[in-house]
């Protein structure tokens, strides 16, 4: 079965700093992932997602992601935090095999960005 | 193009009702997915539909329930409402079924609450 794994429940960092947010992964085979982001009050927003190809993925509002298949991970990175990134962050895998759109998500990661 | 659209937005209701909940589509997406979100157990995955067709079910009783129409517009029904099946419900549109490649986008969100 696959499953996703966020260790940190929460992530503080300086606005300006760079920011990363971890998540592992456990697949049978190759894996298709993705991060969302979740503000109060909203639904999840699509930001990223590695099918094949280029180990460093980009996405939206400047987040870019690193597929590492020997560490099986796919942390969400940003070079320069902004206040307004503080959000919940999910890393999601979905079996490639299938051809379903199920998505299993991780716990998910509360993001601050302090001023 | 408009997102994911999903009515109520809030729901108040009372152990042993029914609840019907709505969702839209994005124009052209055919594939309708949805997911319930609590604070215990996060991001569970409900049902899949494709053509008015129910192509994956998550592990929940079969007080949930689903539907889809011509229109690609889903509805899924919760009988004999229980306290845990308070969450935010989520429903998310992709353009076709059988393409694990394709991004999931979510709408806002139905907020139930059961007393």
């Amino acid at each position: 079965a696959q499953s996703v794994a966020q260790p940190e429940d929460q992530v503080n960092v300086a606005e300006g700093n760079p920011l990363t947010v971890k998540c592992t992964y456990s697949v049978s085979g190759n894996p298709y992932l993705f991060w969302y982001v979740q503000y109060p009050n909203r639904g999840l927003q699509f930001l990223l997602k590695y099918i094949t190809g280029d180990n460093l993925v980009k996405g939206s509002y400047g987040f870019e992601a690193e597929f590492n298949k020997s560490q099986t991970s796919f942390h969400l990175k940003k070079p320069s935090a902004l206040v307004s990134d503080s959000a919940l962050y999910f890393c999601a895998v979905r079996d490639r095999n299938t051809g379903f759109q199920k998505l299993v998500f991780g716990t998910g990661t509360r993001l601050l960005v302090s001023p | 193009k408009a997102g994911v659209t999903q009515t109520p937005r809030y729901l108040i209701k009372t152990r042993g009702q029914q609840v019907t909940l709505s969702c839209s589509p994005i124009s052209g997406h055919r594939s309708v997915s949805w997911y319930q979100q609590t604070p215990g157990q996060g991001l569970q995955f409900l049902f899949e539909y494709f053509s008015e067709t129910q192509r994956n079910k998550g592990n929940f009783p079969g007080r949930f329930s689903g539907r889809q129409f011509s229109n690609s517009r889903s509805e899924m029904n919760v009988s004999t409402l229980e306290l845990g099946d308070s969450a935010l419900y989520l429903c998310a549109s992709s353009q076709q079924a059988g393409m694990s490649t394709d991004t999931q986008y979510f709408g806002p969100g139905t907020r139930l609450t059961v007393l």
